[in-house]
């Protein structure tokens, strides 16, 4: 049984550039949460997707955007990468919203 | 001020130590989870909460709801223990959590 399977693992982008990362939730999850951890601090809440619709948000700006699809797997964009947006992005997935919360392993991203 | 408190920040001990870490919170919680981090990044969920006292092998987390407070206990720490634990708490009103800023415990041979 798979967990949370993020993509990719590590990358770099240059700034003002656009990026996509991607989250496929643990089998039988139905919820998506995406959360930013900067170096040293604890993650902070970016986003919640359950039934294709974004259910709650943090104090994000709107750079920040994603997408659930049908088969429950969500992706974050971040358009024009400031260097503060270098990052552990780290997507969690639930059933029901708050049941099963399990972590995937993240998203390094490095802003140049 | 942050909803959830942790301290230390960093610890370090020598195998075979107790060691302590704690978490306040200042908001009405639904549950408490305790994580563990590891270098590179993935998060595992090791307890989650809402009354009283939980023991998994070597670990043992505790809360006080009434003072909003929760321990996590290793007892017999050993080097592979060397990780960040993280306190986060999801709350009475919507299905987001709060994290503290994690504890660094590294343990010594």
């Amino acid at each position: 049984d798979a967990g949370v399977t993020q993509s990719p693992t590590h990358l770099i982008k240059t700034r003002g550039q656009q990026v996509t990362l991607r989250c496929s939730p643990k089998s039988g999850h139905d919820t998506v949460s995406w959360y930013q951890q900067a170096l040293g601090q604890g993650p902070q809440f970016i986003f919640q997707y359950y039934e294709e619709e974004e259910r709650q948000r943090g104090n994000f700006p709107d750079r920040f955007s994603g997408h659930q699809f049908p088969n429950y797997s969500s992706e974050l964009n971040v358009n024009a990468l400031l260097l503060g947006d270098s990052a552990l992005y780290l997507c969690a997935s639930s059933w029901r919203t708050v049941y099963g919360y399990t972590f995937g392993s993240g998203t390094r991203l490095t802003v140049v | 001020k942050n909803e959830v408190e942790q301290s230390p920040q960093n610890l370090t001990a020598q195998e075979g130590e107790f060691i302590t870490i704690n978490c306040s919170y200042s908001v009405g919680i639904s549950a408490l989870h305790w994580l563990q981090q590891h270098p590179g990044g993935g998060i595992v969920s090791l307890f989650m909460l809402s009354s009283g006292k939980k023991k998994h092998g070597r670990l043992i987390a505790t809360i006080n709801i009434q003072e909003k407070h929760s321990s996590l206990h290793i007892t017999a720490s050993h080097p592979r223990d060397s990780a960040v634990y993280i306190c986060a708490v999801s709350l009475n009103t919507g299905n987001q959590f709060y994290f503290g800023t994690g504890t660094s415990l590294t343990v010594i041979p």
